[in-house]
């Protein structure tokens, strides 16, 4: 069974524009978690997504948006790009339930100049 | 609020030797408990985990942890290491809330492994 797959792998992109970062989860889950990884904060929650709508949010500004699409591929987009935001965004999927382990992708890597 | 507190940042063992690497949380209840690692550019591999039940768990690549409630504690072990073990370690702790499902994690501990 493949993994989670995360799209791009690697981004650069200037202070004040937008990107937008594709998780596809392993087949049959229907969880969605995004976390950021930066060596000051370490790894830190974004968001959860489970059936098309977010389930719990992290500690992060509303330039750092979501959203789960029916076949469970998720997006996430940051706007007006700032230096600290360069990090790795990681994706990790999950059956359903609490319990269920997250499986995580490869990240993506954006570097904010 | 939950945490997690690795206290090693950076641990240099040889190969062959033992390894055990700290991992104490807090948490109001009995909490899930994950030990993850992380290669150079790579996303995060689960390597066990605990749920409920034995407090020692057996996870891949030889990897066991245990679980100790008095000591809020969740240590990772290996008997011997091998020099392809050489990563990023972190432990984290997951909700009973079943509506949610966001981990915390330590700051992880680096580990070296000389010939």
């Amino acid at each position: 069974k493949a993994g989670v797959t995360q799209t791009p792998r690697y981004l650069i992109k200037t202070r004040g524009q937008q990107v937008t970062l594709s998780c596809s989860p392993i087949s049959g889950h229907r969880s969605v978690s995004w976390y950021q990884q930066t060596p000051g904060q370490g790894l830190q929650f974004l968001f959860e997504y489970f059936s098309e709508t977010q389930r719990n949010k992290g500690n992060f500004p509303g330039r750092f948006s979501g959203r789960q699409f029916s076949n469970s591929r998720s997006e996430m987009n940051v706007s007006t790009l700032e230096l600290g935001d360069s990090a790795l965004y990681l994706c990790a999927s999950s059956l359903a339930l609490s319990t269920d382990t997250q499986y995580f992708g490869p990240g993506t890597r954006l570097t904010v100049l | 609020a939950q945490s997690v507190t690795q206290p090693d940042i950076h641990i240099t063992v040889s190969e062959g030797a033992s390894l055990e690497l700290r991992c104490n949380y807090s948490y109001g209840a009995t909490p899930y408990l994950f030990w993850y690692v992380q290669s150079p550019g790579q996303g995060l591999q689960l390597l066990l985990k605990y749920f409920s039940g034995d407090t020692l768990v057996q996870g891949i690549k030889g990897f066991e942890a245990e679980f100790k409630r008095s000591q809020s504690s969740f240590n990772l072990r290996k008997p011997s290491v091998h020099w392809s073990d050489a990563a990023e370690y972190f432990c984290a702790v997951g909700p009973l809330d079943t509506g949610r499902r966001a981990l915390t994690f330590g700051s992880g501990t680096r580990l070296q492994v000389q010939p």
